[in-house]
């Protein structure tokens, strides 16, 4: 089953424009990671937030975490058209506090920026 | 240069033909998985390894076999294809600790 899911499945904007997409899981998580992924081919790592971190910046990305909601957003700022893509959130579940070493994935947000 | 290597890029086979896709890491890593990405499913886990000889199962577990006789390599075997293993399969690795996975290319397996 999905552990997250992501809102919304599919953005459009224009390039300078920010980017959000959000998040939602279910169970306890050890950590909350960000991937990328160009159409068909791998995924790229972009950031990783732990359960006891509320906020995390790298670059042009922001990312929140809200573990009494369960939910986290991505923000793209001053979006390119480079930055067209597949973006997944997945969560690292945990057992008292040690990660399982499982990553579940949410359905991805397809973003599109417009030159 | 570190990377994930899984291969061949591109397969098409028959049904019942047995099979064996293969990932390799350079980078001394703990954990390495299995992933099948398909439309409208999302990618969905299908085995993982915590270390050497260690494996478990992940949510689409069936129909495929692992091994982790050392640690960079960890093969995936299909023993008898299906149709419905036709998908794209992807290899993740991460060392321990707070780390995102690395990735492989990609494995675009077509099973007639």
């Amino acid at each position: 089953s999905q552990q997250g899911e992501e809102d919304p499945q599919a953005l459009s904007i224009q390039e300078g424009e920010n980017a959000t997409m959000n998040c939602s899981y279910k169970t306890s998580i050890n950590n909350l990671q960000w991937y990328r992924q160009n159409s068909g081919r791998g995924l790229v790592h972009l950031i990783l937030i732990r359960s006891n971190e509320r906020e995390k910046h790298s670059g042009r990305l922001r990312v929140t975490l809200d573990t009494s909601k369960k939910s986290s957003s991505l923000l793209i700022t001053a979006s390119r058209a480079a930055d067209t893509a597949s973006y997944f959130c997945a969560t690292d579940a945990t057992a008292g506090g040690t990660s399982y070493g499982k990553l579940t994935f949410g359905q991805g947000t397809i973003l599109t920026v417009h030159p | 240069e570190a990377q994930v290597t899984q291969n061949p890029r591109y397969l098409i086979t028959v049904t019942g033909k047995k099979l064996t896709v293969t990932c390799s890491q350079n980078m001394n890593h703990e954990y390495m998985s299995w992933y099948r990405q398909d439309p409208g499913l999302g990618l969905r886990q299908i085995y993982y390894s915590m270390n050497v000889e260690v494996t478990d199962k992940g949510d689409v577990p069936e129909g495929y076999k692992v091994s982790r006789k050392e640690k960079r390599n960890f093969p995936l075997i299909l023993e008898s294809p299906s149709p419905n293993q036709t998908s794209l399969y992807f290899c993740a690795t991460r060392n321990t600790g707070f780390y995102g996975y690395t990735f492989g290319s990609g494995t675009r397996l077509t099973v007639v």
